[in-house]
């Protein structure tokens, strides 16, 4: 199975950048996902990485290092409607199924 | 757009009752999936199935079967509520194992088990 470890809770303050982090481990890495979800609604889907590097996508980004385990959510230009769990799923080929596991999320509170 | 749209947003069922959550998708989608929601443990897999009839237990099976007569309703049934089965249940889909296959949720249901 895999371990995947995020903050529990994070603050910053509209306009501010803040970076989420994710570490995981898992024998057949293939992929991780990361999703936004507000109080009361679903997931939805904000990226994904598969090789090392940053993927950007306006205001976020996600970066990868398979070597170490480790990926990141990077919000810019932070909103109040940035206030919202931030779920980091991996990906494991390993007996074949390629489910995502989710981590536990992390709770991002954005304050004026 | 995928929709995905679960049968209830809330739901109050009695401990011993045999409850259904429904789930529909209408993109065409080989897989779905069921997962349950609880505060400080995230979401847990109960139940997938990449194609209809056929299913795979997930991590938290136990108290739970699922059913999948046709493509786009995904079941998921307890079959005698306990209350410790009070929690937030999302239904996803995604549309094949290929590399980049993001899950689409629907809304939740909120069952409370009394």
């Amino acid at each position: 199975g895999q371990n995947i470890d995020q903050p529990t809770e994070m603050t910053a303050t509209e306009g501010a950048i803040v970076q989420i982090n994710c570490t995981y481990q898992t024998s057949g890495f293939n992929g991780l996902f990361w999703y936004q979800q507000h109080a009361g609604e679903a997931p939805t889907f904000l990226s994904y990485n598969v090789l090392d590097g940053l993927e950007e996508k306006g205001r976020f980004s996600s970066f990868l290092s398979r070597s170490k385990g480790y990926s990141y959510l990077l919000l810019k230009e932070l909103q109040m409607k940035d206030s919202a769990s931030y779920l980091c799923a991996v990906r494991d080929r390993s007996g074949g199924s390629y489910i995502p596991t989710f981590g536990r999320g992390t709770s991002l509170i954005v304050h004026p | 757009d995928v929709k995905v749209t679960q049968s209830s947003r809330y739901l109050v069922k009695r401990t011993g009752e045999k409850v259904f959550l429904e789930c529909v998708q209408d993109m065409d989608h080989e897989n779905m999936f069921w997962y349950r929601q609880d505060p400080g443990l995230g979401l847990r897999l109960i139940y997938f199935s990449y194609d209809v009839k056929m299913k795979e237990k997930g991590d938290i099976p136990e108290g739970y079967s699922v059913s999948r007569e046709k493509k786009e309703r995904f079941s998921l049934i307890l079959e005698s509520a306990s209350t410790n089965q009070t929690s937030m249940y999302l239904c996803a889909s995604s549309p094949g194992t290929g590399v980049f296959q993001p899950q689409h949720f629907g809304d939740g249901t909120r069952l409370s088990i009394l």
